[in-house]
């Protein structure tokens, strides 16, 4: 199994739509989540972490994280246009390399107005 | 603040050339990551570097290294270039202690010939 592993995607929603994004990870990548999200021709923004069990909410974003199933996910409430993004899904590694994160390969959203 | 930066932000080199990329981290940061970022590969973990000191390396030849200096700031150098080696080098910022969020500078766009 892949350390981070994303639907591969593309998926797209209508405005207004829930859009959500899931991620799946291995024993090696435990300690702490991250969600990026990445516009064509630009880096990654930090859009959400999250280090224990249960939701994390930020605005129109919701978090997941289920330890025991090994998932991650990102919930888009609302979904505009601008939330049309690559969108990446980020684990950091146990063992003391906190700072060494592992990316799956993204989901690509579209959002149609 | 300040976000991070990153120099040059493009670059065309030709195969056996070597290549040095500069970044600067948010101020009072002090761990640097580095990261290569392909359309096959996706994001790869480099190397991280933090009080001068590198702390995590990923699985890349020795033909890529790096440093930091007391300021923080960080350098990458890929020695003996590849075609191979084109892609997006971006540079990633965090306290260094704590918690691993990390923020992502503009990147370098690589191209070797």
């Amino acid at each position: 199994q892949k350390e981070v592993e994303q639907n591969s995607g593309p998926l797209s929603v209508p405005e207004g739509a829930i859009a959500s994004l899931n991620c799946t990870y291995s024993d090696r990548v435990s300690q702490s989540f991250f969600w990026y999200r990445q516009y064509s021709g630009k880096s990654p923004e930090l859009i959400m972490s999250i280090y224990s069990n249960g939701d994390k909410e930020d605005g129109r974003f919701t978090a997941q994280l289920n330890k025991a199933s090994q998932y991650v996910s990102l919930l888009i409430r609302d979904s505009q246009p601008s939330d049309s993004a690559t969108y990446l899904c980020a684990g950091s590694n146990s063992g003391g390399s906190n700072y060494k994160l592992t990316f799956g390969k993204g989901t690509l959203l579209t959002v149609n107005p | 603040k300040a976000g991070v930066t990153q120099t040059p932000r493009y670059l065309i080199k030709t195969r056996g050339q070597q290549v040095t990329l500069s970044c600067s981290p948010i101020s009072g940061h002090r761990s640097v990551s580095w990261y290569q970022q392909t359309p096959g590969q996706g994001l790869q973990f480099l190397f991280e570097y933090f009080s001068e000191t590198q702390r995590n390396k990923g699985n890349f030849p020795g033909r890529f290294s790096g440093r930091q200096f007391s300021n923080s700031r960080s350098e990458m150098n890929v020695s003996t270039l590849e075609l191979g080696d084109s892609a997006l080098y971006l540079c990633a910022s965090s306290p260094g202690t704590g918690v691993s969020e990390q923020f992502f500078g503009p990147g370098t766009r690589l191209t070797v010939l």
